[in-house]
């Protein structure tokens, strides 16, 4: 099953507006949390992570906010930029229960237009 | 540093086939994991290798396989070619695997089985 549930698939912003990419999970031994952007042909590249610890992190325009309690975090870009229209990946890892180790549980990827 | 490289990056195979895709780790970096990624399934973890060893297999049938030499490098193979396995597969590397090391990926490897 999917073990990270991500919305929306796909999403239109205009230039300068707020681009915000949901995902929802379950397994709490979840303990961090990658975001991913994925350009065509490209291999995805990390955009910035968070931990459960804190319910924020900013770099640069990329925020990621985090809700523990409701088993939710989200990715917003502030003032979108047409060089943002790309594929997102939320993504999850825990500490290795014997078969989990190294691997990253993946949303199934927003795809974001940035019109300019 | 050279970013994780994946051969090749094209490829057409036809059904039946068998086919061995490269990877090549950051430099240092002793996990090597590789995930298929299609439009219907998104990113499925295949497997993991450290030192050597497989860690952890994802769910796919034993067609697929991987190992990993003792400079990281690693391979992955797949038998017995199915039209369903066309996907982009790809490599991605850290330090130790342990949650919270950067997973960086290579650009993939572009597999059609015809």
């Amino acid at each position: 099953q999917q073990q990270v549930k991500q919305s929306p698939q796909s999403l239109i912003v205009q230039k300068g507006g707020i681009s915000i990419i949901n995902c929802a999970y379950e397994n709490t031994a979840f303990d961090y949390f990658p975001w991913y952007q994925q350009f065509p042909g490209k291999g995805p590249a990390l955009l910035i992570a968070i931990r459960p610890d804190v319910s924020e992190k900013k770099e640069g325009r990329f925020t990621i906010s985090f809700n523990k309690s409701a088993k939710q975090f989200s990715l917003h870009i502030m003032d979108s930029q047409p060089g943002d229209s790309a594929t997102y990946f939320c993504a999850a890892s825990m500490p290795d229960r014997g078969s989990t180790l190294g691997r990253l549980y993946f949303g199934r990827g927003t795809q974001l237009t940035v019109w300019p | 540093k050279a970013g994780v490289t994946q051969t090749p990056r094209y490829l057409i195979k036809t059904r039946g086939q068998q086919v061995t895709l490269s990877c090549s780790p950051i430099s240092g970096h002793r996990s090597v994991s590789w995930y298929q990624q299609t439009p219907g399934q998104g990113l499925q973890f295949l497997f993991e290798y450290f030192s050597e060893t497989q860690r952890n297999k994802g769910n796919f049938p034993g067609r697929f396989s991987g190992r990993q030499f003792s400079n990281s490098r690693s391979e992955m193979n797949v038998s017995t070619l199915e039209l369903g396995d066309s996907a982009l597969y790809l490599c991605a590397s850290s330090l130790t695997g342990y949650p919270g090391n950067t997973i960086y990926f290579g650009e993939g490897s572009w597999l059609t089985v015809v």
